[in-house]
């Protein structure tokens, strides 16, 4: 399977400022995304990263406050904009081939703490 | 509205028992169901895959049974050890052409030795 190497695995971040988390992957994937696990929640997704194209956003996330880039098929990158303590959570990238019912693979998450 | 319901209570086992960890939903009719293992500062792992005309599926000491009447999974870990600490995931994909899983939080499971 995919090994993802995702960086930073923490930071702590003042309010107002940026926060932009890399996902490298070891080979070319057709899927990416990006989830979001807050304490004791489940994993949200926030976005499908697409190669070449605009982000699909799911339902409450937005790209002026999640931007997101994939170059090409094997990197993608998301930035956490004007960070709040309420953005402090776990920032999880994926990966799959796209066939129904297929695993995702994950990083090891990046833990964000916004004070 | 569609949920997702796993024991938030962590459960707590002697080694050598069998753990059985719970997945209901509502509202969904799921496809597929999967299980993934999350340990603490990692991310999820990818375990076993049922689809929604099977009603067990078996991998080493793992078992998963799916029950689309009682609209219910059960994932069973046969002579736990210590080393099966971590959070479970259930995961559901539905019908109708969605490749990307919706997840529930997780029940903890505490092996003791």
């Amino acid at each position: 399977s995919a090994v993802i190497s995702q960086k930073p695995s923490r930071d702590i971040c003042q309010r107002g400022t940026s926060l932009t988390i890399q996902c490298q992957v070891d080979s070319q994937v057709t899927m990416m995304f990006w989830y979001r696990q807050q304490p004791g929640q489940s994993l949200t997704l926030i976005a499908t990263a697409n190669q070449g194209s605009e982000a699909t956003y799911e339902s409450g996330f937005v790209i002026d406050k999640f931007p997101i880039s994939r170059p090409n098929l094997t990197f993608s990158t998301l930035t956490v904009s004007n960070l709040s303590p309420e953005d402090s959570s776990i920032y999880l990238c994926s990966v799959g081939n796209g066939g129904m019912g297929s695993p995702l693979h994950f990083g090891n998450g990046t833990r964000l703490t916004v004070t | 509205s569609q949920k997702i319901e796993q024991n938030s209570e962590a459960l707590n086992i002697q080694e050598g028992k069998t753990a059985t960890l719970t997945c209901n939903y509502t509202n969904y009719s799921p496809a597929y169901l999967q299980w993934y293992r999350q340990d603490p500062g990692r991310g999820p792992v990818f375990l076993l895959l049922i689809r929604e005309n099977e009603k067990e599926k078996r991998k080493e000491r793992l078992k998963v049974t799916f029950d689309t009447t009682l609209k219910q999974s059960l994932f069973h870990i046969t002579a736990s050890q210590p080393a099966d600490s971590a959070t479970y995931l259930c995961a559901l994909l539905t019908s109708g052409g969605s490749y990307i899983p919706t997840f529930g939080r997780g029940t903890s499971l505490i092996v003791h030795p």
